[in-house]
């Protein structure tokens, strides 16, 4: 079984800082890696997604994340975040078997201050 | 290209009724799976449809059940409504290989009183 833990509930942050979402994943097998966002009243949006090969992977909306596997982690990040950025976002795993059941995290809520 | 379509959008029920969801995946998509979404529990898998086929099942009571038509539409029923249940159903498609991150709907909102 895997289990995903995405280490702050809540990121407030300034209108053009950089900022980084913290994800660490556990499991006994290879998995793949997604991040998704969830703007108010909306279902989720891919952001990006790890299946294998190079570990940095880019994403939409300027938004990339590092896949690290001797830390479990994949983090998410953004050098200039804008106020559109505001949102909610997940981090999930699955295994390579059952490729779509998804394990989320609790999720991550962004908040981008003028 | 259409995305996936959920209806109806919002839903209030009694508890003891019972409810069903629908969800259109996109076109030429195969994979139907259905997720509950709660602020105490978060993002719940629920199951996975694939060709008419449940393949994939998450830790929910049988009162949640799912069936899946031959061109992709998938339904979702919850019996005998709890409150609980109240929650945003969220339906997401895929092509169903391996790797390819599903698509999600925007979701319905269950409210049960």
């Amino acid at each position: 079984a895997q289990s995903v833990t995405q280490l702050d509930s809540q990121v407030p942050v300034f209108e053009e800082a950089p900022v980084e979402l913290r994800c660490n994943y556990s499991s006994s097998v290879s998995v793949y890696l997604f991040w998704y966002v969830q703007y108010p009243n909306q279902g989720l949006q891919l952001l990006l997604k790890y299946l294998s090969g190079s570990t940095l992977v880019k994403g939409i909306n300027g938004f990339e994340a590092e896949f690290n596997k001797s830390q479990t982690s994949f983090h998410l990040r953004k050098p200039s975040v804008h106020i559109s950025d505001t949102a909610e976002y997940f981090c999930a795993v699955s295994d390579l078997q059952g490729a779509q059941k998804l394990v989320f995290g609790q999720g991550t809520r962004l908040t981008i201050n003028p | 290209k259409a995305g996936v379509t959920q209806t109806p959008r919002y839903l209030i029920k009694t508890r003891g009724q019972q409810v069903t969801l629908s969800c259109s995946p996109i076109s030429g998509h195969r994979s139907v799976s259905w997720y509950q979404q709660t602020p105490g529990q978060g993002l719940q898998f629920l199951f996975e449809y694939f060709s008419e086929t449940q393949r994939n099942k998450g830790n929910f009571p049988g009162r949640f059940s799912g069936r899946q038509f031959s061109n992709s539409r998938s339904e979702m029923n919850v019996s005998t409504l709890e409150l609980g249940d109240s929650a945003l159903y969220l339906c997401a498609s895929s092509l169903g290989s391996i790797g390819t991150g599903p698509i999600f709907g925007p979701g319905t909102r269950l409210t049960v009183t």
